[in-house]
């Protein structure tokens, strides 16, 4: 079965430009998380989406940031403009439920992580 | 808060020594659930156990064990005659789930990490 899938895998922009992620989770599973690891912040979540629905977006840093979930098979994380700070690993995660239950669904897999580099 | 420590930054043994690494957690949660994760040199983040709260038992995977103690809010990893393709980075991790309206559990806070480094 694939993975979580993340493209591109490696990203290196001018500071101003646009940059766009984009991420397709595991198929059945009904959350898609992103993170954003930093060497000084560690890895934190950004955002998350239930059935294509954000519920959680107190992580997105600014409003340069932007995520949607058009359907249950595509994500995407949006940097416009882009600057040097945002320079991270971005990864995708998906899982068949949220913690809660006595049940393994809600275990998060992770994609491969796209490395961003803004000049 | 929720808050997830690995005390250790970074851990280096040679090949065969077994080496635990520590994580500790704080919640005032009663339910949670608790993960350890492995970022290997190419990146990628690899789930490697989940535990909920309700389950202190020890559990064993060929060379991998995990440690689980409510008493100091400890969840410990210790790998067994190490290799060196267990170099990586570990990360611990810790959900809550809470039933209150607005439930935001499921959120995965994670520890800083800690770098394990094994030589032949």
């Amino acid at each position: 079965d694939a993975g979580v899938i993340q493209s591109p895998r490696h990203e290196v922009t001018e500071m101003g430009q646009e940059v766009t992620l984009r991420c397709k989770p595991i198929s059945g599973h009904d959350y898609l998380f992103w993170y954003r690891q930093t060497m000084m912040r560690g890895l934190e979540l950004l955002i998350y989406f239930n059935n294509n629905v954000p519920i959680d977006d107190s992580g997105m840093p600014e409003d340069r940031f932007s995520a949607k979930m058009p359907n249950a098979s595509f994500s995407t994380l949006k940097i416009q403009p882009s600057e040097p700070r945002d320079s991270a690993v971005y990864f995708c995660a998906s899982s068949l439920g949220l913690a809660g239950a006595l049940r393994p669904t809600d275990t998060q897999y992770f994609g491969p992580g796209t490395r961003l580099t803004v000049l | 808060a929720q808050k997830v420590t690995q005390a250790q930054t970074e851990i280096s043994v040679v090949e065969k020594e077994d080496v635990t690494l520590d994580c500790v957690y704080e919640t005032r949660d009663t339910t949670y659930y608790l993960f350890w994760y492995k970022q290997p040199p190419s990146g990628e983040l690899v789930f490697l156990i989940r535990r909920n709260s309700f389950d202190e038992q020890n559990e064993i995977s060929g060379r991998y064990s995990w440690n689980f103690q409510k008493s100091t809010s400890s969840f410990n990893f210790t790998i067994t005659a190490s290799q060196v393709v267990d170099s990586a980075v570990y990360f611990c991790a810790l959900s809550e789930y809470r039933y209150r309206p607005g439930n935001q559990g499921g959120k995965l806070i994670f520890g800083q990490g800690t770098e394990l480094s094994v030589k032949p």
